[in-house]
């Protein structure tokens, strides 16, 4: 059965660390891999998309690297802000059906100042 | 642009009442999307439309029914509501998969409440 993980389930840090988020995923045949930021009470925003063949990618503060071998994605995040208290989904699609995406439950981060 | 909007932004419904979730999109995508969250869960995807005049079933469509008459709106129906489907329901858009425009843009969501 084709599944995401995410860890940990929740993550409290003071404001200006740093802090990494995993992703664990058996959906195969693999396309690509995104994280979405979710605001409480708003829908997901896009942050990356990794296909099979990049290992890494940045969006300002955001860092998020894929392993294809080993199923494994993180997103890493560089000086946080009290803004980037929100949960992170990863996704995962697979490439045999164009609309087989497959939603992790989240890391629901807090940063405290 | 205003991107994807939802109405309403809340409702509560009483168990048998029916109602339409509405989905309007106006950045011309081809591809639409409804899914449902629930509380600890990842999204789950309940219809989706890769253009007007089709639809197609996702992974949880049972009690739920759609229509994509244009390319801009994509109504969720729910017929006969049952607390299962107390939930929060996100319509998303995108263009046609592969490629860097593969990125969906997500509605503010409608919460729901069956009782």
């Amino acid at each position: 059965k084709n599944q995401v993980e995410q860890s940990p389930q929740s993550l409290i840090i003071l404001e200006g660390k740093n802090c990494t988020l995993q992703c664990n995923y058996t959906v195969s045949p693999f396309s690509n891999l995104r994280w979405y930021k979710q605001d409480t009470g708003r829908g997901p925003v896009s942050l990356t998309i990794m296909t099979f063949s990049e290992n890494t990618k940045s969006n300002g503060r955001y860092t998020a690297t894929l392993d294809a071998d080993t199923k494994q994605s993180s997103l890493h995040i560089t000086a946080s802000q009290l803004s980037d208290s929100a949960s992170y989904i990863c996704v995962v699609s697979a490439s045999n059906n164009n609309n087989d995406m497959r939603f992790g439950a989240g890391t629901r981060l807090t940063v405290k100042p | 642009n205003a991107g994807v909007t939802q109405t309403p932004k809340f409702r509560i419904l009483k168990i048998g009442q029916s109602m339409t979730l509405q989905c309007t999109q106006d950045m011309n995508h081809n591809y639409m999307y409804w899914y449902r969250q629930d509380p600890g869960m990842g999204l789950k995807l309940i219809y989706y439309s890769v253009g007007a005049g089709i639809t197609d079933k996702g992974e949880v469509p049972n009690g739920y029914n759609v229509s994509r008459s244009t390319t801009e709106d994509f109504p969720l129906r729910l017929e006969l509501a049952a607390p299962s489907q107390t939930s929060v329901y996100f319509c998303a858009s995108s263009y046609p998969r592969g490629g860097p425009q593969e990125t969906q843009y997500f509605g503010p969501g409608t919460r729901l409440l069956v009782l």
